[in-house]
């Protein structure tokens, strides 16, 4: 079974400034699919960048991207120039081709933003 | 822009009653999802649906639960007879296609209570 890390509950950055969140996760599968979501406190789910193990490139949305390192099953989310907006629990999540769909999702990081 | 609709956004019920909550997923999606949060915790999978059959459950998902896709729109889940550790955030969620990484697209979620 597949399992997602995110071994920080909660982290802080100024305004402007860069932050980077962590999620290890572990699987024996070749391909699949990784996912960072955002989830302010409406609740809502909101999907902030995915990536596609077969994609060396690292995925880019704006100011946040994400640094996959696929041997060591590490997937960083780096928020630059963070903006208040960005106070959220964001979810690291993991989706298995052959599991229709199924996403596993790690714990959480509190991440907030200060002015 | 389309999105995924939830209803109601607050449920409360007695232990032991039976609830339905209902989701609208964006109209061409083929694959609908429902995911369960208890409060602070992560966000767990329940079952996945194509084709108006299960694709997959998770070891949560037992007999108490069923899904139905009783017309061309709705999606629903029913709690057949509610228990306390029933109480949790349930997100809908609804994609094109399932297992190949496209996004999901998650509903405000239904807010479940039970006393």
């Amino acid at each position: 079974a597949q399992t997602v890390t995110q071994s920080q509950p909660e982290m802080s950055v100024q305004e402007a400034e860069t932050v980077t969140l962590s999620c290890t996760y572990d699987t024996s599968e070749s391909n699949y699919y990784l996912f960072w979501y955002k989830q302010p406190p409406s609740r809502q789910m909101i999907l902030v960048i995915r990536q596609e193990a077969y994609k060396q490139q690292n995925a880019t949305e704006n100011r946040f991207s994400v640094n996959f390192q696929k041997a060591a099953k590490s997937f960083s989310l780096k928020i630059s120039d963070s903006q208040l907006g960005d106070t959220a629990m964001y979810f690291c999540a993991f989706m298995s081709p052959v599991r229709a769909g199924k996403s596993t999702f790690g714990d959480g990081t509190t991440l907030t933003v200060k002015p | 822009e389309p999105e995924v609709t939830q209803t109601p956004s607050h449920q409360v019920t007695q232990m032991g009653q039976e609830v339905i909550l209902r989701c609208v997923p964006i109209s061409n999606h083929l694959y609908f999802y429902w995911y369960r949060q208890i409060l602070g915790q992560k966000v767990e999978f329940l079952v996945s649906f194509y084709n108006n059959e299960i694709s997959e459950k998770s070891e949560i998902f037992d007999d108490q639960f069923s899904v139905e896709r009783p017309d061309g729109s709705n999606f629903t889940l029913k709690i057949r007879s509610t228990k306390l550790e029933d109480s949790a955030m349930y997100f809908c969620a609804s994609s094109e296609v399932g297992g190949s990484g496209n996004e999901q697209f998650f509903g405000p979620g239904t807010r479940l209570t039970v006393l």
